[in-house]
This record gives structure tokens, sequence and C-alpha cells, in this order.
């Protein structure tokens, strides 16, 4: 149980374009989503918080007209890189949570985002 | 603002060894909770451990345990018995409600096992 997916694994794009990363929880239903970055070999950096239903909260720094967060569902969260740029190349990560403020995240695989 | 420190970048143990990797935070709260994460070279984040706060007893999932110290505001990972198979990145990490329940992670500890 507690599985969550992400799709793509691995996009390739290039400069200007946008790109959207989808996030969805398999087995459980979850109220919250969280969207990091990781750069190699760092820790992960939490860009925002999404609730179902409602607007994303950012961390501070993070672009949110550069990151569109969407949490359509209580099983898909989408994160959509627009007019990506180089600089944007990074591991992107999602994770879930279930109902419960106790509960566990659940992470998914990552989608490595590589901008030409 | 509540901080998670990993002071050890790169660790080594033998196999069938047993290692222990350290993680401090600091937090004004008495209600949270911290977990250890593993994450192997393909990068898929795996719990590998989880305490709460109000809880003196350390947990234990089977070669896995903790060393919670509340008022120290410690919390290290003991892996017994070490396999080639735990070789990865460990962070510690840090949540809770009253900061929204999104994780604190700390910088993360490299543990390379050797045969």
């Amino acid at each position: 149980g507690a599985v969550v997916s992400q799709h793509p694994s691995w996009v390739i794009c290039k400069s200007g374009t946008s790109v959207k990363i989808e996030c969805r929880s398999l087995d459980f239903q979850a109220t919250t989503m969280f969207w990091y970055r990781q750069f190699p070999k760092q820790s992960l950096m939490l860009m925002a918080t999404s609730n179902e239903g409602s607007k994303a909260t950012y961390e501070q720094g993070v672009e949110k007209d550069k990151f569109l967060i969407n949490h359509a569902s209580l099983t898909l969260s989408t994160l959509t890189v627009t007019s990506a740029h180089p600089e944007d190349s990074s591991f992107y990560i999602c994770s879930a949570q279930a109902f419960l403020p106790g509960d566990t995240q659940y992470f998914g695989p990552g989608t490595r985002l590589t901008v030409l | 603002a509540q901080t998670v420190t990993q002071s050890q970048p790169e660790m080594s143990v033998q196999e069938a060894e047993t290692v222990t990797l350290s993680c401090t935070y600091d937090t004004s709260e008495s209600d949270y909770y911290l977990f250890w994460y593993k994450q192997p070279p393909s990068r898929q984040m795996i719990l590998v451990i989880r305490q709460e706060a109000y809880k003196q007893q350390n947990a234990t999932e089977n070669r896995f345990s903790v060393n919670f110290q509340k008022a120290a505001k410690s919390f290290s990972l003991k892996i017994s018995d070490s396999q080639l198979g735990d070789a990865a990145m460990y962070f510690c990490a840090y949540r809770s409600r009253e900061y929204g329940n999104k994780l604190v992670f700390g910088a993360g500890t490299i543990l390379r096992v050797k045969s």
C-alpha cells in the first residue's frame, strides 16, 4: 500500500517550452501533496504545498507563475514548469499525505527534467 | 524556525557491522514527528522509521532503531548487521502540525557499505 507514482520519470525539453509532471496516489486519497526540488547530492527543497481543491502555497523564493501547481482531485496533483530554462533542470519529487495529521508522507519516484 | 542538522556528510561501515547516523534538531514545539528516510541511487525516497515525540519508547524496525533524546533534541539512527543494500543517502526529517505538516530535512548522510 501507500504507492505514489510520477509521470514522466525523465523529460527533456527545449528552452521556452512548458512541461507538466503528474503525481498520483495510487491506493489512498491524499488531501495534501508536496512538491520538492533536489539538486545532485543535496537535500530536498520544498517548493509548494497543495491541498485538494484549493490554491497551492508556495515557499519563499519559489516563483508561482513559473511553477504552476494544480491539485484537482484527491489522487492527482500536477506541476507545470512554464517557459522552462536550463536553470530549471533538476530532479522534482512529489509526496502525498492522507487525511490524518499524523499520517506519513509517501514519496513518488521523482522526475528528472533536463532543459536544453 | 525549525532546523535539522546532520553533521556527518559521509559514513562508512563494514558489511555485517553496526553504524550510527547522527541527527539533531531545533524546535520550541512539544508535539512533532521525526523520520529517517533512505534515498538509494534510484533516488526513490523510502521511509525507514518514524518516531512520535510524545512516545518515550524508541522506535524499531527490524535492523533499524533510533535513539530519541527529546531533551537533547537528538534523533540518531542505528543500523545493525549492515547490508550492501543499505548503501544510500539517509535524511533525517522533522514535521509538526504547527509548521503545516511540512517536512524539514537535514542535509543528508551518504552511507557506504564495504564488503
